[in-house]
């Protein structure tokens, strides 16, 4: 039973564009939430992230929004250039509690020139 | 330098054999941590460690077992090696102690695949 999901597989978006990746989450104990982008080859790095207590958080071009009610949270990148074509996964943890995060599936975005 | 660092990058090996991937941080982190990149890509937690504590989910098989020599270092064993064992191995460290909101940095992977 997957508690993050990341149901879109694959995005592409033209550059100087608005890319929008999306996460929905099951566990309602789950108060933090992460964005980490994987180029191939290499391990996941930190993006940005969000606590529960904010429906809003942003960093440059990178803004993750976060709906409790709906259980959904969305990273966006605006504008979108073609170096953040790379594997981004939502990961979520509850932080009261739990000591682990557990992450979604990715989503391959693709930022054509 | 990098900050997390595996070895080896790529594993081939025959089922039934015991293997080891190595891991070692250089950010003077508290904790290391292994996951498992499955077939549909889910990063899944497989143990979190640091000196005094000891996580382990508990869908990991017996099989698998973390060694840490010292701070810097969290290996992986495997000991008889299954078909479904094959898939990227990540190691990762955070600051702190087992706090899942410290940012985590992760090692470059280790692909294994068992035939």
């Amino acid at each position: 039973d997957q508690q993050v999901k990341q149901n879109s597989p694959s995005l592409s978006v033209q550059e100087g564009r608005i890319s929008i990746l999306n996460c929905d989450y099951t566990n309602s104990m789950f108060d933090y939430f992460l964005w980490y982008k994987k180029y191939p080859a290499e391990g996941p790095t930190f993006l940005i992230s969000i606590s529960s207590i904010k429906d809003k958080n942003e960093d440059g071009r990178f803004t993750v929004f976060l709906n409790k009610s709906a259980k959904h949270l969305s990273l966006h990148i605006v504008p979108s250039q073609p170096g953040d074509s790379a594997v981004y996964f939502c990961a979520a943890t509850d932080s009261g509690s739990a000591r682990q995060l557990t992450f979604g599936s990715g989503t391959q975005l693709t930022v054509l020139p | 330098d990098t900050a997390v660092s595996q070895t080896p990058k790529y594993l081939v090996t025959q089922m039934g054999n015991d293997k080891s991937i190595k891991c070692e941080q250089n950010l003077g982190h508290d904790t290391m941590y292994w996951y498992k990149q499955d077939s549909k890509k889910f990063l899944k937690i497989m143990f979190s460690y640091n000196n005094k504590e000891l996580i382990i989910n508990e869908t990991v098989p017996n099989r698998f077992s973390p060694k840490s020599p010292d701070k810097a270092h969290l290996n992986l064993h495997i000991n008889s090696l299954e078909l479904g064992d094959s898939a990227v191995y990540f190691c990762a460290s955070s600051q702190r102690l087992l706090t899942a909101t410290d940012t985590q940095y992760f090692g470059p992977g280790t692909r294994l695949t068992v035939l």
